[in-house]
């Protein structure tokens, strides 16, 4: 059973740039939440999507954003980036949410220059 | 609001030795727990959870954990550490209902010395 999949696996953007990021879940999960790691903050909640829809978001600006399509893969989108972006970007999913256990992909390491 | 405590950032214990890191959490209601390991540059991998019942529970690569809600902790063990659990360790709760949004402790990383 494939796993959590994320790509791309790195990236480097410029500063004012947008980036995509992409997250296929695994077969039969329909939650797809995403996570900013960074060595100053830690793991933080980006938002969640189950069934195209976002159930629930953190606490970050609305450059973040994010989508879900009807084959429950997931995409994240980062506008106007900062510095301060620089980051591992983890998707995790899920059968229906939090009642169910949550599996994470490998990241994108996302840095900002 | 939900919040979790791993009181220590770094722990160094020796191959063969036995581990505990701790983790509090602050919860209103029952909480589901859980423990991920992430190795350098990777992702986070799910080693054990608890959501009811016994609150003992056993997870893979020999781990267990000790749901206490008197103490609000959930701390993980292990009886004998091998050099290959060399690695950051992550506490999280989780939502009752509803969206997939997991709080985590800020993580222990854990040394092993020969």
């Amino acid at each position: 059973k494939a796993g959590v999949t994320q790509t791309p696996r790195y990236l480097i953007k410029t500063r004012g740039q947008q980036v995509t990021l992409s997250c296929s879940p695994i077969s039969g999960h329909r939650s797809v939440s995403w996570y900013q790691q960074t060595p100053g903050q830690g793991l933080q909640f980006l938002f969640e999507y189950f069934s195209e829809t976002q159930r629930n978001k953190g606490n970050f600006p609305g450059r973040f954003s994010g989508r879900q399509f009807s084959n429950s893969r997931s995409e994240m989108n980062v506008s106007t980036l900062e510095l301060g972006d620089s980051a591992l970007y983890l998707c995790a999913s899920s059968r229906r949410g939090g009642d169910t256990e949550a599996f994470f992909g490998q990241g994108t390491r996302l840095t900002v220059v | 609001a939900q919040s979790v405590t791993q009181p220590d950032i770094h722990i160094t214990v020796s191959e063969g030795a036995s581990l505990e890191l701790r983790c509090n959490y602050s919860y209103g209601a029952t909480p589901y727990l859980f423990w991920y390991v992430q190795s350098p540059g990777q992702g986070l991998q799910l080693l054990l959870k608890y959501f009811s019942g016994d609150t003992l529970v056993q997870g893979i690569k020999g781990f267990e954990a000790e749901f206490k809600r008197s103490q609000s902790s959930f701390n993980l063990r292990k009886p004998s550490v091998h050099w290959s659990d060399a690695a950051e360790y992550f506490c999280a709760v989780g939502s009752i209902q509803g969206a997939q949004k997991l709080v985590f402790g800020q993580g222990t990383r854990l040394t092993i010395n020969p």
